[in-house]
């Protein structure tokens, strides 16, 4: 079956970049329409899309967030990486991984926490 | 790129029927068929519910039911049970491969 998880650091200090590892298992990053995205949620906010990485290596990010993000992959180890630089604590947030296909984020990783504080 | 709308609350009793809105624009939920629904309980992550507008993965009651007309979906529960009390959260295809999300409707089951 399809599972993922995150991984990184709980607390980060402002201005420090964040970098969150997506692993993955069930499924492969090189199928055709296969993408893996990170979507965030700031304590009782909204769910907010970021980034996603599609099966034949095609990035994309949200426009109001794009200057600070990179996403890639590493298809032999089933891992997607996430970037963000210039964090903030208006950043903090539980930040999720996604299986994609089609039009869906059908699969969800269980989130991780990021607080970002000094 | 702007969050699509959803109302902030529904309410109803256990047996009848609510509907969650999602109103997006022309470039998004308007232009793709590409809508889906997610379900959130507390501290746990999202549960995709519906996708494709109206399609349901394996597993999702048939007591939920999505369609489209327009710039706006909806998400329609029926036989309302006290477990579908939950965050409900639209989300769109906008284009150049981008993706947006409502802004979460909290579902209360009197």
């Amino acid at each position: 079956q399809i599972t993922l998880k995150e991984s990184g650091p709980t607390l980060v200090k402002p201005t420090q970049t964040l970098t969150l590892t997506c692993t993955f298992s069930g499924f492969s990053l090189s199928t055709s329409g296969v993408g893996v995205g990170w979507i965030r949620q700031p304590p009782g906010k909204a769910l907010e899309w970021l980034a996603l990485i599609y099966w034949n290596d095609d990035k994309r990010y949200s426009p109001s967030l794009k200057s600070r993000l990179t996403i890639t992959k590493d298809t032999s180890k089933n891992q997607v990486v996430l970037t963000m630089t210039n964090m903030d604590p208006v950043d903090t947030a539980t930040y999720y991984c996604a299986h994609s296909v089609g039009g869906s984020f059908d699969y969800w990783g269980q989130g991780t926490l990021v607080t970002v504080s000094s | 790129q702007s969050a699509l709308t959803q109302p902030r609350s529904v309410s109803g009793s256990p047996g009848q029927s609510v509907t969650i809105s999602c109103t997006g624009t022309s470039s998004d939920v308007g232009g793709y068929n590409y809508v889906s629904w997610y379900q959130q309980h507390p501290g746990k992550a999202p549960k995709l519910m519906i996708y494709d507008v109206s399609k349901r993965p394996s597993g999702v009651p048939d007591r939920f039911s999505g369609s489209k007309s327009g710039n706006t979906a909806s998400l329609t529960i029926s036989g309302l049970q006290a477990e579908d009390e939950a965050d409900y959260y639209c989300c769109s295809y906008a284009g150049s491969y981008d993706w947006v999300f409502g802004g979460g409707t909290k579902l209360t089951v009197l």
